[in-house]
């Protein structure tokens, strides 16, 4: 299976601030459809994930555009350009481009 | 709009098998796969595995196989997942989740706690 990690594991942000978070993949993840098959989802507290980005980049609906992805093959990146306090929670990045998808450990944010 | 309700909370002896539902609503349930994934307490995800309600095609998870079964009910479009053998480290929470167009996963149940223990 592919394996995924995330960098950092925590951090702790003033509001407004901008924030980056780091994910890392075992293998590319360019499908052979075109599609690069990298997803964030955001774990609020005592909530179901819920996505915010798919295919590395594209938000999916409703997602406020503070909210960006980027990066190519194995290397990837959410920033979050001003971080609200409704932000806080547990961000995983996933790999789909094998259907036995992984998971990051996970990036936990915090608001000063 | 798309809505995947699960069943309520278990809770099993060791050896034991729990069987969770998924009832979707708001989209065609066959041209969607659905996939389970698993939240130890405190501890990340885990991919489970998945199904085609389309043709009952099934992958799992390598540690799953042998011992998780999914299944499908087109007429209520219910979508379920059973586990035999229950350990104490198959105490979880449950989520299912859909497959979107081009998204591997894109909606979520709200999850089902299983608790396995003596």
């Amino acid at each position: 299976d592919i394996v995924v990690t995330q960098t950092p594991l925590s951090l702790s942000v003033t509001p407004g601030q901008p924030v980056s978070i780091s994910c890392k993949s075992s293998q590319s993840l360019l499908h052979s459809d075109g599609k690069t098959h990298l997803y964030w989802y955001l774990q609020k507290p005592g909530q179901s994930p819920q996505l915010l980005i798919y295919e590395v980049s594209r938000r999916f609906s409703g997602v406020p555009d503070r909210f960006s992805g980027s990066g190519t093959g194995t290397d990837f990146t959410l920033t979050i350009s001003r971080v609200e306090a409704e932000d806080v929670g547990i961000y995983y990045c996933m790999q789909g481009v094998q259907l036995r998808f992984t998971f990051g450990p996970g990036t936990k944010l915090d608001i000063k | 709009q798309v809505q995947l309700v699960q069943s309520g909370a278990e809770v099993r002896k060791p050896g034991a098998s729990v069987k969770v539902s998924c009832k979707t609503s708001g989209y065609s349930f066959t041209s969607h796969g659905i996939s389970w994934v698993r939240q130890a307490p405190g501890q990340g995800l885990e991919w489970v595995g998945w199904i085609s309600p389309y043709n009952g095609n099934t992958n799992y998870g390598q540690r799953f196989q042998g011992r998780v079964t999914m299944t499908t009910e087109t007429s209520t479009s219910t979508v379920y997942m059973e586990v035999k053998s229950l350990r104490s480290d198959d105490t979880a929470i449950y989520y299912c989740a859909r497959e979107g167009i081009g998204v591997r996963v894109d909606y979520w149940g709200q999850g089902t706690l299983v608790t396995v223990s003596s």
